[in-house]
């Protein structure tokens, strides 16, 4: 079985632009969940949605948003870049959203310059 | 709310030794506990988790941890390291009810030859 897979693993983008990262779960996870991990950090939580609605936001801007699509993929948009915007993002899978703990995916590793 | 402190950023041992990493959380409620290891480049990877029952849990590669209400710790130990133990370490904490975990700041384990 596939894991959880995000794309890109890697992307270089310039302040002010905006940015897409997508994340498909489990086979049968109904539950995304997004993270940021700046270095030297502990993963930081964004987003969590199950069954295609959000169940949970952290505290983070409102230039970031998140969707889950009818397959349970899900998408992190974030507009408006700034350098503080670098770090690793995680997406993690869960069967009813965490309750028995996640499946991480490898991450997207952002860079904003 | 609940938060999660993890009272070393690095644990340097020998091979062969034995390790602890401390874990401590704070929360007025019921609790589940993970830990979870992260390796260069990667995502995090479930370790072991505590959600009712026994205070004592084990993984599949040695290590234990184990949960004490009383002084809200859930440290995590292993009698004997590899140096494929080297890691990251997450401890991470939920409140019954949520499900959206807060993770620790990170532990690096380092285990020299």
């Amino acid at each position: 079985d596939a894991g959880v897979t995000q794309s890109p693993t890697h992307l270089i983008k310039t302040r002010g632009q905006h940015v897409t990262l997508r994340c498909s779960p489990i086979s049968g996870h109904k539950s995304v969940s997004w993270y940021q991990q700046v270095l030297g950090q502990g993963p930081q939580f964004i987003f969590q949605y199950y069954e295609k609605e959000e169940r949970g936001r952290g505290n983070f801007p409102d230039r970031f948003s998140a969707r889950q699509f009818p397959n349970y993929s899900s998408e992190l948009n974030v507009n408006a870049l700034l350098l503080g915007d670098s770090a690793l993002y995680l997406c993690a899978s869960s069967l009813a959203g965490g309750y028995e703990g996640y499946t991480f995916g490898s991450g997207t590793r952002l860079t904003v310059v | 709310a609940q938060s999660v402190t993890q009272l070393d950023s690095q644990v340097p041992v020998f091979e062969e030794a034995p390790v602890e990493l401390r874990c401590n959380y704070s929360s007025s409620v019921s609790v589940y506990l993970f830990w979870y290891v992260q390796y260069p480049n990667q995502g995090l990877q479930l370790l072991l988790k505590y959600l009712s029952g026994s205070t004592l849990v084990e993984s599949i590669n040695g290590f234990e941890a184990e949960f004490n209400k009383s002084q809200t710790s859930f440290h995590l130990r292993k009698p004997s390291v590899h140096i494929s133990d080297t890691a990251e370490y997450f401890c991470a904490v939920s409140e019954g009810g949520s499900y959206i975990p807060t993770f620790g700041r990170g532990t690096s384990l380092i285990v020299h030859p």
